[in-house]
Parts: C-alpha cells; structure tokens; sequence
C-alpha cells in the first residue's frame, strides 16, 4: 500500500495569517495518463470530510481562493494565504493512483 | 442538492454483522460511484471498498476482502455495506462517499454511521 505522511500533525495559526501543510507518499502519484491522483479533505468538527483540492491543485466547487494545493511526484503542499476562523479542522491529503486509496493522517489546524 | 442519507447508529456484538445504508438524492444514482470509509476513534480515514452504481463492479481493501460487500439498489438510489465477524476494533463511524465512476476520489459524503462493537 501506499504510505502517506503529513507535517506538520498540529497547527496552530493566527487569524488572517498563511498556512502551509505537506503531503509526501512512498511512490509517485504520477499516472501515465499525466494526471497526479493526489487530493486534499479538510474535516470539520463533528462533520464528514469535505472535498477541497483534486488532482494536486484543482480547486472543488465552491472552495475558496485562498486554498491552494501544489507538488508533483511524491511532494505536495497544501497552502492558506490567510486563514479564517472557519477553516479549523484536520486536513488529510489522499491517493488513488493505486488501490486501496489510502489518506496521511491528518494535520490538526487549530486558531492561536 | 446532492444528498447522501445513511442509517442510523447501531450496537453489535463481536461476530455478528452490521449492514449500512445510504440513500442517495439530488443526482442520477446509477451515473456515480460510491465508496465506504470508515474512521475508528482517533485514526485516519480508512478506505474500505467502492461500488460502481451503474454496473454494480466493486472494488475492495485488501484489508477487508472477505468481510466486506458492497452493493447496491438502482431503484431505491441506495447502497449498502456489509460487514461480518465484527470484532472491537471494527468500532468506527463508517461513511459512504460519492464520486466519479471514472475517477478514484470521492465528492459527496454522508454524514456517517457510528458502529459500535462490543460485547
């Protein structure tokens, strides 16, 4: 299986400011097809994780501007440029190149 | 809107079976996939299997290849997942997910289903 891995595991920001978090898998999420199958899901407290980024940088409907993914191969960055209040909640990065999709373990984004 | 109503809450004793549901509204049920993950307490999300609602192909974790199935009802827009021999480490809330049939990722999720397994 593919092993995803997070850092940092706990956030705690500031109001307004940016916030950075990183993805690496054990293999490539490259596809001969060209596509990167590299998502990002944030989980709110007490709801279901939600769709953020798709294929590394593809924003889902409806997500705000200030969320950003990027990377390639095995490295990839999900960005804040200013975080708001409701953007709390553990942020896990997830593959699909190959079965069984598998998700990091979560990176717990908190207000200061 | 796109909505994605699952059962509710059950209670199970180790070695018996839990059937989930999730009934599915606001799109063509059968144009989608449908995936289950659970979330045991504290751990990451858990990827268990998926189901394409249009020709009833499934794919599961190796993990659970045995215990799980996975299927579907186009004319009640609903899928189910199955899980036998529970044991308390099967304690978990359990998610079924929507999303494309030609892609591996889900879009939609439902708002979870806690099984508890204890004796």
């Amino acid at each position: 299986d593919i092993v995803m891995t997070q850092t940092p595991l706990s956030l705690s920001v500031t109001p307004g400011q940016p916030a950075s978090i990183s993805c690496k898998s054990s293999q490539s999420l490259l596809h001969s097809d060209g596509k990167t199958y590299l998502y990002w899901y944030l989980q709110k407290p007490g709801q279901p994780p939600q769709l953020l980024i798709y294929e590394v940088s593809n924003r889902f409907s409806g997500v705000p501007d200030r969320f950003s993914g990027s990377g390639s191969g095995t490295d990839f960055t999900l960005k804040i440029s200013r975080v708001e209040a409701e953007d709390v909640g553990v942020y896990y990065c997830m593959q699909s190149i190959q079965l069984p999709i598998t998700f990091g373990p979560g990176t717990k984004v908190d207000i200061k | 809107q796109v909505q994605l109503v699952q059962s509710g809450a059950e209670v199970k004793k180790p070695g018996a079976s839990v059937k989930v549901s999730c009934k599915a509204s606001g799109y063509t049920f059968t144009s989608y996939a449908m995936h289950w993950v659970r979330q045991a307490p504290g751990q990451r999300l858990e990827w268990m299997g998926w189901i394409n609602a249009g020709n009833g192909n499934t794919k599961y974790s190796q993990k659970f290849q045995g215990r799980v199935t996975i299927t579907r009802d186009t004319s009640a827009s609903t899928a189910y997942m199955e899980l036998s021999s529970l044991r308390s480490e099967d304690t978990a809330v359990y998610y079924c997910a929507r999303g494309p049939r030609a892609r591996y990722y889900m879009d939609v999720w439902g708002k979870g289903t806690t099984v508890t397994v204890s004796s």
